[in-house]
């Protein structure tokens, strides 16, 4: 199983500034790398995949880059419906799994 | 407009069983697969079923393997997942999500069924 980690746990940021969250697969898991944002109480809801194509109707402030075993979303300037938790997940191996997550809460 | 509804959750005791429905809507259900995908209070997101668009292959995580078991109608557009002796560490919310093929996402959730398990 390809363990997924993600960096920093929590990341504080005023509203405006740019957010880069990091995560890393255990084995390479070549582009087939998805982001999630959560609100609580919510599902998840896919922001992005195959690294780096953002979902339907997601923002442009978004953006994922990244190959192989590192990878990272940017949020450009965050606006205050972007506090929440980002989770990432590979889905190149079976079984598919999840990083431990990042809350990006305001600074 | 895509919809995944669950229902079914509640409060069950340690040991026994509870059946979890996804009701589907807005999409060509025969045409996915279909996961479970559930998470414990306060942590993250944890793999745990799957069955192919047919039915005809399923899968499940180690953690729920012999306990749990996925099946689907596609006539009544409608996942399942038969959850059985039920422990502490069941205790969670339950997502099915829908995949599109194995070098696909989820792309979409349901809102979740929240099943407590305790005496």
């Amino acid at each position: 199983e390809i363990v997924m980690t993600q960096s920093p746990a929590t990341l504080s940021v005023s509203p405006g500034e740019r957010a880069t969250l990091s995560c890393r697969a255990s084995q390479s898991v070549s582009s087939n790398l998805a982001w999630y944002q959560q609100k609580p109480g919510q599902a998840p809801r896919l922001l992005i995949y195959g690294a780096s194509t953002r979902a339907t109707g997601i923002p442009a402030r978004f953006s994922g880059s990244g190959s192989g075993t590192e990878f990272t979303l940017t949020i450009s300037s965050l606006q205050s419906e972007d506090f929440a938790v980002y989770y990432c997940q590979q889905y190149n191996n079976w079984p598919p799994t999840f990083g431990p997550g990042t809350k990006v809460d305001i600074k | 407009e895509v919809q995944l509804v669950e229902s079914g959750g509640g409060l069950v005791q340690p040991g026994g069983s509870l059946r979890l429905s996804c009701a589907a809507s807005g999409f060509a259900f025969s045409s996915y697969a279909m996961h479970w995908v559930r998470q414990a209070p306060g942590k993250g997101l944890e793999y745990i079923s799957a069955i192919s668009s047919s039915g005809g292959s399923t899968y499940y995580a180690d953690s729920v393997k012999g306990r749990f078991t996925i099946s689907r109608d596609n006539s009544k557009n409608t996942l399942y997942l038969q959850m059985g002796s039920l422990r502490a560490e069941d205790m969670a919310v339950y997502y099915c999500a829908r995949r599109a093929g194995s070098g696909y996402p989820y792309d979409y959730w349901g809102q979740g069924t929240l099943v407590t398990v305790s005496s």
